[in-house]
């Protein structure tokens, strides 16, 4: 079973606009931690935003925020305003337990802003 | 703000060749991490490295592949007897010495290596 899934290949949002990107998780481990990363055409790794397991709180960083609905095991990532440069890919990704294990990372979304 | 080197940025070889990718961690970092990204495909994990020895590793890290970190700064991947398959981006990361899981593993910008 995929650990992590992001159900949307590609979203178009309108420049100025909020967008949500989607990501389910699947563990069975009460400790854990989400993570969403950012790939522009370049290639690196951005690291965005941060939800653990045992947060109260929905994380936000800026113009991300995470809607983490831990009975739904969703984790999905609200980028508000959009810029033309936040086109890129989107990545979810997942470590279990409490210690730096890997992460598991979703397919991805592929993020195009329009002006 | 402290980042991830990755050198080079990309490497061209010839089949059956041995590569080196190499990679200098954020300093006060203890955990070093490779990943491979097939074009168009997601990110994943190869190897795990902590205290000097592979700490946890995936199925795609086998005999053909070997991390070592030379001296206090660069930890680097060799894969021997390269394949086709094995063209990718390739990631280093690595993350700080807390052992709670809220630490971001911070991405070098990336190797990518063709094989022809």
């Amino acid at each position: 079973a995929q650990k992590i899934t992001q159900t949307q290949p590609g979203m178009f949002v309108q420049e100025k606009e909020a967008v949500t990107l989607d990501c389910t998780y699947d563990t069975s481990d009460p400790s854990y931690g989400l993570f969403w990363y950012k790939q522009p055409s370049s290639g690196e790794m951005i690291f965005l935003i941060y939800q653990g397991s045992y947060d109260q709180q929905n994380a936000t960083e800026g113009r991300y925020s995470l809607n983490f609905q831990k009975a739904r095991k969703s984790a999905n990532l609200v980028i508000s305003a959009s810029q033309l440069g936040d086109s890129a890919m989107y990545f979810c990704a997942m470590r279990e337990g409490i210690r730096n294990t890997p992460l598991v990372f979703g397919k991805g979304t592929r993020l195009s802003v329009i002006a | 703000e402290p980042e991830v080197t990755q050198t080079p940025s990309h490497q061209v070889t010839q089949m059956g060749q041995e590569v080196i990718l190499r990679c200098v961690p954020i300093s006060n970092h203890l955990y070093f991490y490779w990943y491979r990204q097939i074009l168009g495909q997601k990110v994943e994990f190869l190897v795990s490295f902590y205290n000097n020895e592979i700490s946890e590793k995936s199925e795609i890290f086998d005999d053909q592949f070997s991390v070592e970190r030379p001296d206090g700064s660069n930890f680097t991947l060799k894969i021997r007897s390269t394949k086709l398959e094995d063209s990718a981006m390739y990631f280093c990361a690595s993350s700080d010495r807390s052992r709670v899981n809220n630490q971001p593993q911070h991405f070098g910008d990336g190797t990518r290596l063709s094989i022809l």
